[in-house]
């Protein structure tokens, strides 16, 4: 089975910028998740997605952050624009549904560099 | 609201020694507990996981992790490490009737040969 597919693998952008960034969960997985991980830090959830509807987006900065999931498969997150401190990796992991034991699969992720 | 708490930043061991991450959260709740690991320049793999049931559970590449309630903790073993083993390893948890995983700051471990 294909795993968690995401694009583009780098990047690198000036502040101010606009990035966009790429998931395609695994096939049949309903719920969706994007986490921020900070150098040294722990992935950090920003937006969880149930099919094309979104469960959770306490944590996205939505003055500059936005997520969308519109046919409830592949899932773009995007920056505009773009902070210094937006550099870190940007996760794109799946699971089957939304039942708390579900195991979440993750992609490789996007490394993003604001300068 | 939960936390978890990786204690080491960093664990330095030799090959074919056993290694102990630790994982301590807090949490007035019931929670679900996770090992991650994450291999350089790729995503998280799930190690184990504990549910309910047996506190000692058992992993892939042969880790185990023991919940202890009274001290809050999960912590991670290998009885011998391989160089194959060198990574970055999450502790996360997440309380039951909620929706996000919280994930400690992570672990690096390091097999010297």
């Amino acid at each position: 089975e294909a795993g968690v597919a995401q694009s583009p693998r780098y990047k690198i952008i000036e502040k101010r910028q606009s990035v966009a960034f790429w998931c395609n969960p695994i096939s049949g997985h309903a719920t969706l998740y994007w986490y921020q991980q900070i150098l040294g830090q722990g992935p950090k959830l920003l937006i969880q997605f149930q099919n094309n509807g979104v469960v959770d987006d306490s944590q996205l900065p939505k003055d500059r952050f936005s997520a969308e999931r519109l046919k409830g498969v592949d899932s773009t997150l995007k920056i505009q624009p773009a902070k210094l401190e937006d550099s870190a990796v940007y996760l794109c992991a799946s699971s089957l549904d939304l039942g708390q034991w579900e195991t979440q699969y993750f992609g490789p992720g996007t490394r993003l560099l604001v300068l | 609201a939960q936390s978890v708490t990786q204690l080491d930043s960093q664990v330095p061991v030799f090959e074919e020694a056993p290694v102990e991450l630790r994982c301590n959260y807090s949490s007035s709740v019931s929670v679900y507990l996770f090992w991650y690991v994450q291999y350089p320049n790729q995503g998280l793999q799930l190690l184990l996981k504990y549910l309910s049931g047996s506190t000692l559970v058992k992993g892939i590449n042969g880790f185990e992790a023991e919940f202890n309630k009274s001290q809050t903790s999960f912590h991670l073993r290998k009885p011998s490490v391989h160089i194959s083993d060198t990574a970055e390893y999450f502790c996360a948890v997440r309380i039951q009737g909620a929706q996000k995983l919280v994930f400690g700051q992570g672990t690096r471990l390091t097999i010297n040969p």
